[in-house]
This record gives C-alpha cells, structure tokens and sequence, in this order.
C-alpha cells in the first residue's frame, strides 16, 4: 500500500508570492491534515480536511487555506508568502474507519527568500 | 487549548541502555496519546500509541506508560541500538470531540545513541 505523497519536495519562493503544496493520501484514508514544522515553533497543526470539508483549523493567519477533493488529495495554499513561512510543510492521513493514527508523508520544505 | 510538554530536549544513551522520554498534557478530555520518530529528512514515523483506558502498551523494545491522574505519559526504548537516533515528538488528542484528528505535539526529543 503506497504512503502518503507530497508534491513537490522542495521549493523556493520569493516573498510576497504564492505557492501551493499537495498531499495524496493512502488509499481509502479520508482525512488529511496539515501541520507546520519550524525548528522554533515545533510541528503546529493547520487544519484538517474530511469528505472536503475543513474540520478543524489551527491558528494561523488566512493567508493560509486549503482543500479536498472528492477523491481525498488535498491541497494547501499560502498567499502573500514571509520569510516566516520558511518551513516542512506535513500532510498527515487517517483512515475514520477503525482508528485514528495519522500516518505522515516526507514533506515539502518550503524556502522563502 | 491542549498544551504538551516534552522532556528532555536531547538524551545521549549508550548503545544497549534504556531512554525514557517524559511527556505532560494539560487537557483532561484527551484520549489519544502517540509516538512518531523522525529522521532527518523524512517525515514522522508512527510508532506506538496508547489510549486514555490502557496505561501501558509494549511493542518489542519499545513501551509507553500513561497516568491520566497525573497527566502525563512516557516513551521507554530498551536495549537502544544505533538506529535509533532521531528526533522523538509525543502527541495527544481528544478523538472523541470535535477537534477530529488534530494532534498536539511536544517539542521534540533528541535522541543519541552512541555506540
């Protein structure tokens, strides 16, 4: 069974563009999210996407949104990118059938210069 | 919110010894506790879990160990081997409320295994 798949794996912006990050879960999984890893900031949850419904959202700023498609990939977007953006991007997938783990992929880092 | 805290920051064991990584929640209503390993340049690994009604599980040489009295869980590795170095977050989550599948990480433990 594959893993989950991030696309692309590594990028570098300029500030003030925009990007978009996607995510493939594992087959069958229907819940994606989306965390931020910085090394201060630690790994931060930024929101989570069910049956392409955001479930839940963390606290980060709108210029951070995403979306779900019918067949569960998913999608991130930061506009207006800051050099605070710099960051692993993570997408988590969890199956809601029979438990919870979230099962993550390898990541976008994402540079912003 | 859900605040976790881990510690210790880094941990140097001694290849064949134990490490014990200690972790605290602040929220009573979370009952979804897992481990993920990283290593550089990969994303987390799950690697154990535990759930608010079991207060220890053991796969092999790894164990968890939860108090809900006290809030507070721990990760134990025996007989640590070389590959074992890496990056040790814990996490907590209520699975039950509407807060779906959001977890709350600690802050990280770095782990050494020197041989």
């Amino acid at each position: 069974k594959a893993g989950v798949t991030q696309t692309p794996r590594y990028l570098i912006k300029t500030r003030g563009q925009q990007v978009t990050l996607s995510c493939s879960p594992i087959s069958g999984h229907r819940s994606v999210s989306w965390y931020q890893q910085t090394p201060g900031q630690g790994l931060q949850f930024l929101f989570e996407y069910f049956s392409e419904t955001q479930r839940n959202k963390g606290n980060f700023p709108g210029r951070f949104s995403g979306r779900q498609f019918s067949n569960s990939r998913s999608e991130m977007n930061v506009s207006t990118l800051e050099l605070g953006d710099s960051a692993l991007y993570l997408c988590a997938s969890s199956s809601p059938v029979g438990g919870t783990e979230a099962f993550f992929g390898q990541g976008t880092r994402l540079t912003v210069v | 919110g859900e605040n976790v805290e881990q510690h210790p920051s880094t941990l140097s064991v001694q290849e064949g010894d134990s490490a014990v990584i200690k972790c605290t929640y602040s929220d009573s209503a979370s009952n979804y506790f897992p481990w993920y390993k990283q290593e550089l340049g990969k994303g987390p690994q799950l690697i154990i879990d535990i759930r608010s009604n079991v207060g220890e599980k053991k796969d092999q040489r790894i164990a968890v160990t939860l108090n809900k009295t006290a809030k507070h869980f721990s990760l134990h590795i025996t007989e640590t081997q070389p590959e074992d170095s890496a990056v040790y977050f814990c996490a907590a989550s209520n699975v039950d409320g509407a807060a779906g599948n959001k977890l709350t990480f600690g802050g990280g433990t770095r782990v050494l295994v020197k041989p």
